[in-house]
């Protein structure tokens, strides 16, 4: 299995704040990469897929980077909406896995 | 609008099985593939497996030999059976849609998430 690894596991930031999340691969999954947000008691909300393409009607605020085995989801000016646990996942080979989750908090 | 619903027992007991549905509405199920995601109370996501509308399957290996997905095209559903359960098993049970967009497989479509209870 392909394991995801994301740091950190938790950050506390402003709102304002320019954020960054990473996701690490245990072997290349070129740009077979999502990310996901999920607020409490939420289904996880897709974001960006093959690494670096923003859904449609995503804010333009999230954007994301990487290939191979390191992957980067950057909110450029967080909002107080954006206050979630967010993931990654690797859909390169089955069984497609997932990072831990990143936890954004208050500060 | 493409809508996913969960439906099944909340409370499971050791050893049975545990049977969940997931009813599609505002789009066909065709085309697609159809997954089941997992996630322990307060813990991470767990893929458990997909089906395509054609029926073939694909399991995680962690849970491939307790576990059954399919498919009713004529009633827009597809469905989970995790045979066996222990408490290890208790979390929330999501159903996603699953686009290929060519080689990429794109979650774009969940359900809100159904608590399952293993407990006696």
């Amino acid at each position: 299995d392909i394991q995801m690894t994301q740091s950190p596991s938790s950050l506390s930031a402003s709102v304002g704040d320019r954020v960054t999340i990473t996701c690490r691969a245990s072997q290349s999954i070129s740009t077979y990469l999502s990310w996901f947000q999920q607020k409490p008691g939420k289904a996880p909300k897709f974001l960006i897929y093959a690494a670096t393409s923003v859904l449609s009607g995503v804010p333009s605020r999230f954007s994301g980077g990487g290939s191979g085995t390191d992957f980067a989801l950057t909110i450029s000016s967080l909002q107080p909406e954006d206050f979630a646990t967010y993931y990654c996942q690797q859909t390169y080979s089955t069984p497609w896995t997932f990072g831990q989750g990143t936890k954004v908090e208050i500060k | 609008q493409v809508q996913l619903q969960e439906s099944g027992p909340g409370v499971v007991k050791p050893s049975e099985t545990l049977s969940l549905t997931c009813t599609v509405s505002g789009g066909s199920i065709i085309s697609y593939y159809w997954s089941w995601i997992r996630q322990p109370p307060g813990k991470g996501l767990e893929w458990i497996g997909y089906i395509y509308y054609s029926g073939s399957t694909n399991y995680n290996p962690s849970l491939k030999s307790r576990v059954t997905i399919s498919v009713d095209t004529s009633k827009n559903q597809f469905s989970l059976k995790l045979n066996s359960v222990t408490a290890a098993d208790t979390a929330i049970y999501f159903c996603a849609r699953v686009l290929p967009s060519g080689s990429y497989r794109l979650f774009d479509y969940w359900g809100q998430g159904t608590l399952v209870t293993v407990s006696s």
